[in-house]
């Protein structure tokens, strides 16, 4: 069964912490996405990958940074938590840009305390 | 840059009834439209894509949707909801350049009652 995993599904941290969400998809896709999701406000983009060691900044991402070492993990990394990153976290893959679906993992909440 | 607008953050139905939840778009470029499901506690799914070809498109569970391009518009449409349809529903939008990623609207929540 092709899926997306992250690697937890409830995070706490701290105000100032150094934050590494991890995100693994198996089905060799060459694109994957990190989306934030805040009530109200839908999904929005965070970063996003095309390739391997390549990234490209989304709608929001001030505050964020991200790695693609290998095809199959994308992570996101909060170089500084704070509480408005408070959130849930929601990472994709999809075989192509544009016309083909994403897929995408259960999520990770995130609270920042 | 291409954005979606979705008409209502709530929806109310009843067991039965017509389900509408509506999505405008914003594209300088035709482009390929979706709608994603996501369940409580799940993550999300693709319910339907428009990609150019008819249309109107038919996706799971019963629901289609009809792209307009005079209206600018990519509503969702079920003949009868069902308890199960209960859900928050996004439309998405991504322009036809490669490289382009999706852009999610708001959500709708949409409730049915029996």
């Amino acid at each position: 069964d092709v899926k997306v995993t992250q690697s937890s599904r409830y995070l706490v941290k701290r105000t100032g912490e150094k934050v590494f969400l991890e995100c693994v998809q198996d089905m060799d896709h060459e694109n994957m996405f990190w989306y934030r999701q805040d009530p109200g406000l839908g999904l929005r983009l965070i970063y996003f990958s095309y390739d391997v060691k390549m990234k490209e900044k989304g709608d929001i991402p001030e505050g964020y940074s991200v790695s693609r070492e290998k095809k199959e993990r994308f992570s996101l990394i909060l170089e500084s938590a704070s509480t408005n990153q408070t959130s849930m976290y929601l990472c994709a893959s999809s075989l192509a840009m544009g016309y083909e679906k994403l897929l995408f993992g259960s999520g990770t909440q995130l609270s920042v305390l | 840059a291409q954005s979606v607008t979705q008409l209502g953050s709530h929806v109310s139905v009843s067991e039965g009834a017509l389900v509408l939840l509506r999505c405008n778009y914003s594209s300088s470029v035709p482009p390929y439209l979706f709608w994603y499901v996501q369940y409580p506690n799940q993550g999300l799914q693709l319910l339907l894509k428009y990609t150019s070809a008819a249309t109107l498109v038919k996706g799971i569970n019963g629901f289609e949707a009809e792209f307009k391009k005079s209206e600018t518009s990519f509503h969702l449409t079920k003949p009868s909801a069902h308890m199960s349809d209960a859900a928050e529903y996004f439309c998405a939008v991504s322009d036809r350049k490669a490289g382009t990623a999706l852009i999610f609207g708001k959500g709708t929540t949409l409730s049915v009652s029996s």
